[in-house]
């Protein structure tokens, strides 16, 4: 199975702070590389797929980078309502697995 | 809006079982893989099964195969997961969610709580 594994597992920023998660994986997966943004109590949400494309209806604040092993979610500007637990998955092969999350806290 | 609803969950007996069903609705569900993710209390999210849209191609995480069994029905726009042989390590939040291993998962149901406890 390929791991995953973000960094940081948590993270306390301010409000309109640049935040950059990475997220590595144990063998190359190209750019099969997705986001997701959870907020308590709810459904993890789609942000990224394909390493840097954006899902309709995301706020252009976010975006993804790399390829091959290294990635990032960057988001520009924190907004209130991005604090959020944020995990990374790879769709290159079977079982698709997620890193470990991280949190994502106010300051 | 596209919707995707859970139902089923439920406190069970460790050794019991328990079926799982997501309704989806607006969009054409048949032309879809589908898949069956987990979280248990306070940790990450674990994939767990997914099936094609025609309902021929399977496959399982290795920590429930020979327990769980996925299966659609695209007349009923609706997936189902049996389990069987409860363990207590299977205590989680169960999500349907449009996509498969190759895919992202683009659209996630609110989630069914399956607790396993004496």
């Amino acid at each position: 199975d390929i791991q995953m594994t973000q960094s940081p597992s948590s993270l306390s920023a301010s409000i309109g702070d640049r935040v950059t998660i990475t997220c590595r994986a144990s063998q190359s997966i190209s750019s099969y590389l997705n986001w997701y943004q959870q907020k308590p109590g709810k459904a993890p949400k789609l942000l990224i797929y394909a390493a840097y494309s954006l899902q309709s209806g995301v706020p252009s604040r976010f975006s993804g980078s790399g390829s091959g092993t290294d990635f990032t979610l960057t988001i520009s500007s924190l907004q209130p309502e991005d604090f959020a637990t944020y995990y990374c998955q790879q769709s290159y092969s079977t079982p698709p697995t997620f890193g470990q999350g991280t949190k994502v806290e106010i300051k | 809006q596209v919707q995707l609803v859970e139902s089923g969950g439920g406190l069970v007996k460790p050794g019991g079982s328990l079926r799982l069903s997501c309704a989806a609705s607006i969009f054409t569900f048949s032309d879809y893989y589908m898949s069956w993710i987990r979280q248990a209390p306070g940790k990450g999210l674990e994939w767990v099964s997914s099936i094609s849209s025609s309902g021929t191609t399977i496959y399982y995480a290795d920590s429930v195969k020979g327990r769980f069994t996925i299966s659609r029905d695209n007349a009923k726009n609706s997936l189902y997961l049996q389990m069987n042989s409860l363990r207590a390590g299977d205590t989680a939040t169960y999500y349907c969610a449009r996509g498969s291993y190759t895919d992202p998962f683009d659209i996630w149901g609110q989630g069914t709580l399956v607790t396993v406890s004496s």
